[in-house]
């Protein structure tokens, strides 16, 4: 079946020390987000893809990265994660501009 | 700027029987997308069901349906014979008509179903 995977699904790290996200679709969808969930709330967006055009929110702190190597790939790189950085991390996927979809998120602790 | 406004924190339901939850949005635009998405706990967020808002008629997927009301800006979800398995968050969702079709989400509601 055509998903989006997100790997790992649990990661815990320290404050500081860097830490990556990844999420591959096999949905060949030209559109990718990151987004930020924390407990109760909507999901929050970072940034997105489309193509390989990058699209940075206003608001997301400079401390939040991302690449994507290619359609299927995209990577969420946290350079140096604070207390407030533990949250679930949702990748989505889109091709028609319409719809998105999920995969199952990453849950990220920092110590 | 696009809103979106779930005034529902929390609503539950017997089993078997019908729910409504509630969403307003406010927008300038015309022509747009209307989502909702059921986040069960610890697990997937997924579809449940969307609206073109240039379509008059309501959507509806199995027990799932909605009232749309373009010129009150209200978006409702009905789920008829509830099931324990639609407990969730339930997120309503705008989608703006800009590059990337980003999402607005509203806070979200809190479903419990009760057998």
């Amino acid at each position: 079946d055509a998903m989006v995977i997100q790997n790992p699904r649990y990661q815990v790290t320290q404050f500081g020390k860097p830490v990556t996200l990844s999420c591959s679709q096999t949905l060949n969808h030209n559109v990718m987000y990151w987004y930020q969930q924390k407990s109760s709330q909507a999901p929050k967006l970072l940034f997105h893809y489309y193509d390989k055009d990058f699209n940075n929110e206003a608001d997301t702190p400079d401390n939040f990265q991302s690449r994507r190597p290619n359609t299927s790939f995209c990577f969420l790189d946290i350079r140096s994660p604070g207390l407030g950085d533990t949250a679930m991390y949702l990748c989505a996927t889109s091709r028609n501009r319409v719809e998105q979809y999920f995969g199952p998120g990453t849950r990220l602790t920092v110590t | 700027a696009q809103t979106v406004t779930q005034s529902q924190p929390e609503m539950s339901v017997q089993e078997a029987e019908t729910v409504t939850l509630s969403c307003t949005y406010d927008t300038s635009e015309s022509d747009y997308y209307l989502f909702w998405y059921k986040q069960p706990p610890s697990r997937q967020m997924i579809l449940v069901i969307r609206q073109e808002a240039y379509k008059q008629q309501n959507a509806t997927e199995n027990r799932f349906s909605v009232n749309f009301q373009k010129a009150a800006k209200s978006f409702s979800l009905k789920i008829s014979d509830s099931q324990l398995g639609d407990a969730a968050m339930y997120f309503c969702a705008y989608r703006r008509m800009e590059y990337g079709n980003k999402l607005v989400f509203g806070a979200g509601t809190i479903l419990r179903v009760k057998s």
